[in-house]
């Protein structure tokens, strides 16, 4: 079984400020990595995903995450935020092999503010 | 483009009334997954189906049912409402299992 582990329950941030959210997993086999993103009121959307190759994967909206295989990690930042990425972040795991639902954490909220 | 697409928006129920979450996807894909989310719990599986003609159970299955109808339609049914099923429910699809998951809008269910 996986587990994800999002240490972080709120971060506050001011605009233009770096922020790293954190997110740590545990599987005893090989995983895919995956950042969603919920704005208010809203379902869940995919920010950035990892797979294989690059370990750094970025989106489209300035994110990135560097997925760390020996500290079981996959932490997401951005240099400088905005007070549009004001959402709620989670981090969830499935097993590479296989067919599998994926394990989501219980999420980070950030907060931006002025 | 739609995408996943749930019905309604928000329902407030009395206990022990029932209900039945439609939901319907556009996008040809295989599964179809049941979530709901809690302040401070995440989003926790209830039910999902891996493809058609199959469901199973996942995280949190009690005093829910499911239905998959045909290729493009999950529904999730309470029989028999509690307070405890106050929460936000997300339909979602992926192509399989373990691939990128696309989630609708979201229900507000309220028990009184």
């Amino acid at each position: 079984a996986q587990s994800v582990t999002q240490l972080d329950s709120q971060v506050p941030v001011f605009e233009e400020a770096p922020v790293e959210l954190r997110c740590n997993y545990s599987s005893s086999v090989s995983v895919y990595l995956f950042w969603y993103v919920q704005y208010p009121n809203q379902g869940l959307q995919l920010l950035l995903k990892y797979l294989s190759g690059s370990t750094l994967v970025e989106s489209i909206n300035g994110f990135e995450a560097e997925f760390n295989k020996s500290q079981t990690s996959f932490h997401l930042r951005k240099p400088s935020v905005h007070i549009s990425d004001t959402a709620e972040y989670f981090c969830a795991v499935t097993p590479r092999s296989g067919y599998s639902t994926l394990t989501f954490g219980k999420g980070t909220m950030l907060l931006v503010s002025p | 483009n739609a995408g996943v697409t749930q019905t309604p928006k928000f329902q407030v129920l009395k206990t022990g009334q029932s209900m039945t979450l439609q939901c319907a996807q556009d996008m040809n894909h295989n599964s179809m997954y049941w979530y709901r989310q809690d302040p401070g719990m995440g989003l926790r599986l209830i039910y999902y189906s891996a493809s058609e003609g199959t469901t199973d159970k996942g995280e949190v299955p009690n005093g829910y049912n499911v239905s998959r109808l045909n290729k493009r339609e999950f529904s999730l049914r309470l029989e028999s409402a509690a307070p405890s099923q106050t929460s936000v429910y997300f339909c979602a699809s992926s192509g399989q299992l373990g691939n990128t998951i696309y989630f609708g809008e979201g229900s507000w269910l309220t028990v009184v």
